[in-house]
């Protein structure tokens, strides 16, 4: 599979945007980028997708970087509901059904 | 509605005797998955189903089981043999087969206490 690479932790002030970065430098040519985030107690929920063109939803916003080989998830004015753990994943083989996930950020957000 | 669901939420077990989580699906999925988490940790995939009858190991089977006799239920069998089971454990379920853009939906969760 191919794998992404993120922070462990970050914080950020409530009311402001945070860009939550996310590295796949071994991404192929046909693996989607999807995000999830994981609230306290909780299974994980999707956020947003995408495969090259920057993609915007009630939710939040997903850049891709030009060569694919990073992408940062943009809440534009982050909420204390934000504060949670986000997972950035790659979908790795057509047809193959495997979900692998990483570690996450865990995202703080101050009041 | 909808949706995935886990059952029970919280299950103690002693030591030694082999419990099954139970995961139901109604969103006519074809591609279901057993996760376990640790706490502060991220998601580890236990087993995966593209298809009715069909299951894959993913990377820390040992000492857990499942079946996929229906396309709804994917039960997880947590056997005496797995060293550490307590945990967090999520089941998913997406539409699978080849549909690369779509995204996993997670159930609530069953909280494992071996005591």
């Amino acid at each position: 599979d191919a794998k992404t690479t993120q922070p462990n932790s970050m914080e950020s002030n409530e009311e402001e945007p945070v860009h939550l970065p996310c590295n796949h430098s071994t991404i192929s040519g046909t693996d989607y980028i999807h995000w999830y985030r994981q609230l306290p107690s909780q299974g994980p929920e999707y956020v947003i997708h995408g495969l090259t063109s920057n993609v915007n939803n009630r939710m939040a916003s997903l850049a891709i970087a030009e060569d694919r080989k990073s992408s940062t998830l943009i809440l534009h004015r982050a909420t204390l509901r934000d504060a949670a753990v986000y997972y950035c994943i790659l979908r790795a083989n057509f047809g193959n059904e495997k979900l692998t996930f990483g570690t996450g950020t865990r995202l703080t957000i101050i009041p | 509605d909808g949706g995935i669901t886990q059952s029970p939420k919280y299950l103690f077990r002693k030591e030694g005797q082999n419990v099954t989580l139970s995961c139901e699906q109604n969103l006519n999925h074809d591609a279901m998955y057993w996760y376990r988490q640790d706490p502060g940790q991220g998601l580890r995939l236990i087993y995966y189903s593209q298809i009715v009858n069909d299951f894959q190991k993913g990377d820390i089977a040992e000492g857990y089981s499942v079946s996929r006799e229906k396309k709804e239920s994917f039960p997880l069998t947590v056997t005496s043999a797995q060293k550490n089971p307590t945990a967090f454990y999520l089941c998913a379920s997406r539409l699978g087969v080849g549909q690369l853009s779509t995204e996993a939906f997670f159930g609530q969760g069953t909280r494992l206490t071996v005591v």
